[in-house]
């Protein structure tokens, strides 16, 4: 079956514009996550959905992020006022609930800022 | 907090010879412990857990990881490397508990002709 897609694959901003980063997840599964990779870098949590709630922001960076989801389906990572450190890889991830479920990786969303 | 730690930054290793990608974790209650594989260019994809149960657990690709509780470590392990092995590679730990699954800083992995 489909596995997670995000979109765009790639994109490139001004500093100081908002993004908006795109996530499905797989059908079925209930909790969704996103994370940042920076150049040669390891993940960094960002945010965790069960359903439509966000029981976990705390890995945003600050008030600049925010997502949202809508039921159990699309999410959406926006960044305003974007800034050259947001530069990275951001990865969605989805899975069934429970903590003994393995997370499904979308290619992620190449995002630069110049 | 839980945390995740791949001492190595890089590993190399001859095709043929076995290998060893190094993890430590640290979290409360049960842990439950992951490995993922990132090949270039590509997604992450789910290697092998541990759970609960037997201490050597079998993942895909010939990939196997032992849980050693005492000294809290979850060490990827493969008896002989292929060249096609060549990836950066993911220690995760999720407590049975929270909402986090916390990764590790990544290990890139080379095997050599």
């Amino acid at each position: 079956g489909a596995g997670v897609s995000q979109s765009p694959s790639n994109k490139v901003t001004e500093k100081g514009k908002d993004v908006e980063l795109r996530c499905d997840p797989i059908s079925g599964h209930t909790a969704l996550y996103w994370y940042r990779q920076r150049l040669g870098q390891g993940l960094e949590f960002l945010i965790y959905f069960q359903g439509n709630s966000a029981p976990d922001k705390s890995g945003l960076p600050s008030d600049r992020f925010s997502a949202e989801r809508t039921g159990e389906s699309v999410s959406t990572l926006t960044i305003q006022r974007t800034q050259q450190e947001d530069s990275a890889v951001y990865l969605c991830a989805s899975s069934f609930q429970g903590a003994n479920s393995p997370l499904h990786f979308g290619n992620g969303t190449r995002l630069t800022v110049t | 907090a839980q945390s995740v730690a791949q001492p190595e930054d890089q590993v190399n290793v001859a095709e043929g010879n076995p290998l060893t990608v190094k993890c430590t974790y640290s979290v409360s209650g049960n842990p439950y412990l992951f490995w993922y594989v990132q090949y270039p260019n590509r997604g992450l994809q789910f290697l092998l857990k541990y759970i609960t149960g037997d201490n050597l657990v079998k993942g895909s690709y010939g990939f196997e990881a032992e849980f050693n509780k005492s000294q809290t470590s979850f060490h990827l392990k493969k008896p002989s490397a292929l060249v096609s092995d060549s990836a950066l590679y993911f220690c995760a730990v999720h407590n049975n508990a929270g909402n986090m699954l916390t990764f590790g800083g990544g290990t890139r992995l080379m095997v050599k002709p």
